[in-house]
């Protein structure tokens, strides 16, 4: 969806290094998460923002931090990047009303730790 | 249906044949229900949604059924095409909570 960009859409680092995966959106939406995908399992949630003042961890927030610098930016960053952090990572946004719950997602970052 | 593990489960139909993928929620509670295709190298992106005081809904070639009973999801695609090959995944909510199945793979031959 051409609404949520998200960069890089690749990367390779080391073990130990700070990253940071960018997430920008045009929809609007005051709501923003961001989910990693392993190979033959289901998204899981690393954090959530409801407004740029909110932020709240998902199951599986250790090694991540996140920063929601504007409605329409939301950033991940793993501080000490290590080889299990390799996965695809995803953005996405809802508009948060009970006719929204629908969540768009970006195009992906992959991600590989060596 | 749904599993967890690296394998994900498949479906292959023939061009013009319908499909019919199927996902097993875990939370009685869930109140609104999505399927998503993702397509290789693509985000997920929103097929179509039901809440749980229906049982069905239809969309443009694709249908979805709720169980309730046995917390059971299912999607259907008529006059499957060849760009309906993706993965497709089921996902619940309750309230802020949103959980996402591992999903189907679907393959349609020519």
């Amino acid at each position: 969806d051409a609404d949520v960009t998200q960069t890089p859409r690749n990367r390779i680092t080391k073990t130990g290094k700070r990253i940071m995966l960018e997430c920008s959106q045009t929809k609007g939406h005051d709501r923003m998460y961001w989910y990693r995908q392993d190979p033959g399992l289901g998204l899981q949630l690393i954090y959530y923002s409801f407004d740029v003042k909110d932020i709240n961890k998902g199951e599986i927030s250790d090694g991540y931090s996140v920063s929601r610098q504007a409605q329409a930016k939301f950033s991940l960053s793993l501080e000490s990047a290590i080889p299990n952090q390799t996965a695809l990572y995803f953005c996405a946004t809802s508009d948060g009303t009970a006719a929204g719950e629908t969540q768009y997602f970006g195009p992906g970052t992959r991600l590989l730790v060596l | 249906g749904e599993s967890v593990g690296l394998h994900l489960p498949t479906l292959s139909v023939q061009e013009g044949d319908n499909s019919i993928i199927n996902c097993a929620y875990s939370n009685s509670a869930s109140d609104y229900f999505i399927w998503y295709k993702q397509e290789s190298g693509k985000g997920p992106q929103f097929i179509i949604d039901i809440r749980s005081n229906m049982d069905k809904r239809q969309g443009q070639r694709v249908t979805v059924l709720l169980n309730k009973t046995v917390k059971h999801l299912s999607l259907q695609i008529a006059a499957t095409q060849p760009g309906d090959s993706a993965v497709y995944f089921c996902a619940e909510k309750k309230g802020n909570d949103m959980r996402f199945g591992a999903g189907t793979r679907l393959t349609v031959k020519p």
